[in-house]
């Protein structure tokens, strides 16, 4: 069965400093990924998708950036946080070019001070 | 004007005390609709895929049925362990695969 792992799980990072988060599938091959920022009573923002190694969309211009350095692994960058990136963040991947739905990992909880 | 519309933002329920939620799109063609069960502090977990008018799926306490316009995740006789937010999202017919999320109804069941 696949299974999404996202970590870390709680972070709390000053204003200007830089951000990594990761994320990887395991069971699957070739998975459509995806980043999601969460805001309390405004759902789900798409930030970056990605249908293959190296290959990133993005939908909203902003502090952050995505790549994808292997197949089933997802990375959520940032190289100086701004207050405003504080927020709950979420990968999911799905099955390429498919009716299927989203997986989405347990997020990670970004606090910047 | 949001294409997927969940409602009602919040509900308190008793325990025993079915309730229906809903959720209402715009798209021009259906792909398909997934409703998310969310704990606080969790991922989304998925529940449902809907794809026609007509079309029903049951697990345990919840039922969701789909219409035309509109589906609904029908919650008979809730329990506290219920209590969680539900997301609908919508896959649009000919465009992305990429869903588009309502904002979720928070529901409360007390025991």
């Amino acid at each position: 069965s696949q299974t999404i792992h996202q970590w870390p799980a709680t972070l709390v990072q000053p204003v200007g400093s830089p951000l990594s988060l990761e994320c990887t599938v395991e069971g699957t091959s070739n998975p459509n990924l995806y980043w999601y920022r969460q805001a309390a009573g405004r759902g789900l923002q798409l930030l970056f998708y990605s249908v293959g190694i190296g290959q990133i969309s993005s939908e909203v211009p902003q502090n952050l950036s995505a790549s994808r350095p292997q197949d089933r692994q997802f990375i959520l960058s940032s190289k100086k946080l701004l207050l405003s990136d504080s927020g709950f963040y979420l990968c999911a991947w799905s099955v390429t070019r498919s009716d299927q739905p989203q997986h989405f990992g347990d997020g990670t909880r970004l606090s910047i001070l | 004007e949001d294409q997927v519309t969940q409602s009602p933002e919040a509900l308190r329920l008793q325990e025993g005390e079915s309730s229906s939620l809903n959720c209402s799109y715009t798209v021009s063609g259906l792909r398909g609709l997934f409703w998310y069960r969310q704990d606080p502090g969790k991922g989304p977990e998925f529940l449902f895929t809907l794809y026609s008018a007509g079309e029903e799926k049951e697990k345990e306490r919840l039922k969701a049925t789909l219409t035309k316009k509109e589906s609904f995740l029908h919650i008979t006789a809730p329990k506290p362990e219920d209590s969680a937010t539900y997301l609908c999202a919508v896959q649009e017919e000919g465009g992305s695969y990429i869903p588009t999320f309502g904002r979720g109804t928070s529901l409360i069941v007390h025991p």
